[in-house]
C-alpha cells in the first residue's frame, strides 16, 4: 500500500528563519511530489511540484527530491506570519501527461512565530 | 492557476437522505476529476477516479453504490452520497487536471458535509 509519511508537528518556527518540512513516501514507483498548504477549513492549495532528483526553487520555497532515499523536503526561507498552515505532501505515479490520483500525507502544521 | 469549483459549500442533511456535490472546472476542460474526503485531522484520501463518459474507478474500500459519481461533460462531475449517514459526515473536496500540461491537481474549495 502506499504510503506517505510526514512529521505532524507542530513545528515551530521563528519569523524570518527557515521553516523545513520533510516527507518520505513508501512507493518507488512514485514519480511525481507535491506540496500544498491547507489552512483550517479550507482545500489544499498547490505550492510546488518536483519530478526530478535536487532542488527546484520557487521564490521563498524550495523544494528537494531524493528519489534513492525516497525523501522530499519543502524549504521556506523569510518565513513569515501568513505562512502558518498545514502542509501536506503528496506523490503521483506520473510525471506529465498522467492522471492519477494522488497519495496525501497527513501534513505538518506549521507555526511562524512574530 | 486553473479554477475549480463545488456547490454547495456547506450541507447539512438527516441520515437516509441523498446529497449531490458538484465539481466544475471553470476556465478549462477536465476530462478526469478525482473526489477525495477529509476527516477532522486527517489526511485527503482519494475516493475515485471520475473520466468523462465512462464509468468512475473507486479505490478499495470505498462502496460505489453509495458513492454515485456522474462525469457527464467535460467541466461537470458529480457526487452523489447516498442514504447517508453521520458517519459519511466529512470534509469532500474533488480536484481536476489540465490535461496537455501535467499531472498537477487543482483542488475545489470543498463541501462540508454534516449528517444528523
Amino acid at each position: 500500500q502506499k504510503e506517505v509519511e510526514q512529521n505532524s508537528g507542530p513545528l515551530s518556527v521563528p519569523e524570518g528563519a527557515i521553516a523545513s518540512l520533510n516527507c518520505t513516501y513508501s512507493d518507488r514507483g512514485s514519480q511525481s511530489f507535491f506540496w500544498y498548504r491547507q489552512y483550517s477549513g479550507k482545500s489544499p492549495e498547490l505550492i510546488m511540484f518536483i519530478y526530478s532528483n535536487g532542488d527546484k526553487e520557487d521564490g521563498r520555497f524550495t523544494a528537494q527530491l531524493n528519489k534513492a532515499s525516497q525523501y522530499v523536503s519543502l524549504l521556506i526561507r523569510d518565513s513569515q506570519p501568513s505562512d502558518s498552515a498545514t502542509y501536506l505532501c503528496a506523490a503521483g505515479m506520473y510525471s506529465g501527461g498522467g492522471a492519477d490520483g494522488l497519495t496525501f500525507g497527513k501534513g505538518t502544521h506549521l507555526i511562524i512565530q512574530p | 492557476g486553473a479554477v475549480v469549483s463545488q456547490h454547495p459549500s456547506r450541507v447539512i442533511c438527516k441520515s437516509g437522505t441523498s446529497v449531490k456535490i458538484e465539481c466544475r472546472s471553470l476556465d478549462f476542460q477536465a476530462t478526469t476529476m478525482f473526489w477525495y474526503r477529509q476527516f477532522p485531522k486527517q489526511s485527503l484520501m482519494l475516493m475515485a477516479t471520475s473520466n468523462e463518459g465512462s464509468k468512475a474507478t473507486y479505490e478499495q474500500g470505498v462502496e460505489k453504490d453509495k458513492f454515485l459519481i456522474n462525469h457527464a461533460s467535460l467541466t461537470l462531475s458529480t457526487l452523489t452520497v447516498t442514504s447517508a449517514h453521520p458517519e459519511d459526515s466529512s470534509f469532500y473536496i474533488c480536484s481536476a487536471i489540465v490535461q496537455g500540461a501535467s499531472d498537477t491537481q487543482y483542488f475545489g474549495p470543498g463541501t462540508r458535509l454534516t449528517v444528523l
